[in-house]
């Protein structure tokens, strides 16, 4: 079956340092999402790519699609506290119907 | 304010004891969901609903029930034949194909 698979699975960083997680897919997807879960939380939607080698940013978060619509980025800039969470992306299979596979995650905790 | 309700957000259960869990939303939204949770791991589909009195399977649906008789609820029965039910389960929907899903807050389901 398809798999997201993201890397890394944990990320700390100091703070106002830059994280990357990366995601890729077995399979070709129709769109990607990405989702934010804190501590003891529930994913919160981010934001979602359709189109080949889209690039989307929000405030300091980037989010890139690539070209063959496999892998997908989120990049952070200069981190905060308040990015501290589990950063998932999720994809929809190209002719697969309306599930979403979510990829393993990427926990990331930032330090004073 | 529209969301989504998940409750309880603790449950215990016996071994060989089936349980409900329940799943409640006021945003008129069509696609319901259920996934669960393992600890540092990500999100599994256990069933889907795209509309009333329709449901599909997941990539893991063994030992777990759901019915959708109202468009606002879709309960989850995890039975005595799921052999590892101890995880953290959360329910979704979504508005359209293309939206993001929105997040209940989740219940915590031990076997003790």
């Amino acid at each position: 079956g398809q798999q997201v698979m993201q890397i890394p699975q944990y990320q700390h960083v100091q703070e106002g340092e830059d994280f990357t997680t990366y995601c890729n897919s077995s399979t070709t997807l129709s769109n990607i999402q990405w989702y934010k879960q804190r501590p003891g939380g529930h994913p919160v939607f981010l934001i979602q790519l359709v189109k080949s080698g889209e690039v989307k940013k929000q405030k300091r978060l980037t989010f890139q699609f690539g070209e063959a619509k496999k892998n997908s980025s989120l990049h952070i800039t200069a981190t905060q506290t308040t990015d501290v969470g589990t950063y998932f992306c999720a994809g929809r299979v190209t002719g697969g119907g309306n599930k979403l596979t979510f990829g393993t995650g990427t926990q990331l905790k930032v330090e004073l | 304010d529209g969301g989504i309700t998940q409750s309880p957000k603790y449950l215990f259960r016996k071994e060989g004891q089936n349980v409900t869990l329940s799943c409640e939303q006021n945003l008129n939204h069509d696609a319901m969901y259920w996934y669960r949770q393992d600890p540092g791991q990500g999100l599994r589909l256990i069933y889907y609903s795209q509309i009333v009195n329709d449901f599909q399977k997941g990539d893991i649906a063994e030992g777990y029930s759901v019915s959708r008789e109202k468009k606002e609820s879709f309960p989850l029965t995890v039975t005595s034949a799921q052999k590892n039910p101890t995880a953290f389960y959360l329910c979704a929907s979504r508005r359209e194909s293309n939206y993001g899903y929105t997040f209940g807050s989740g219940t915590r389901l031990t076997v003790v």
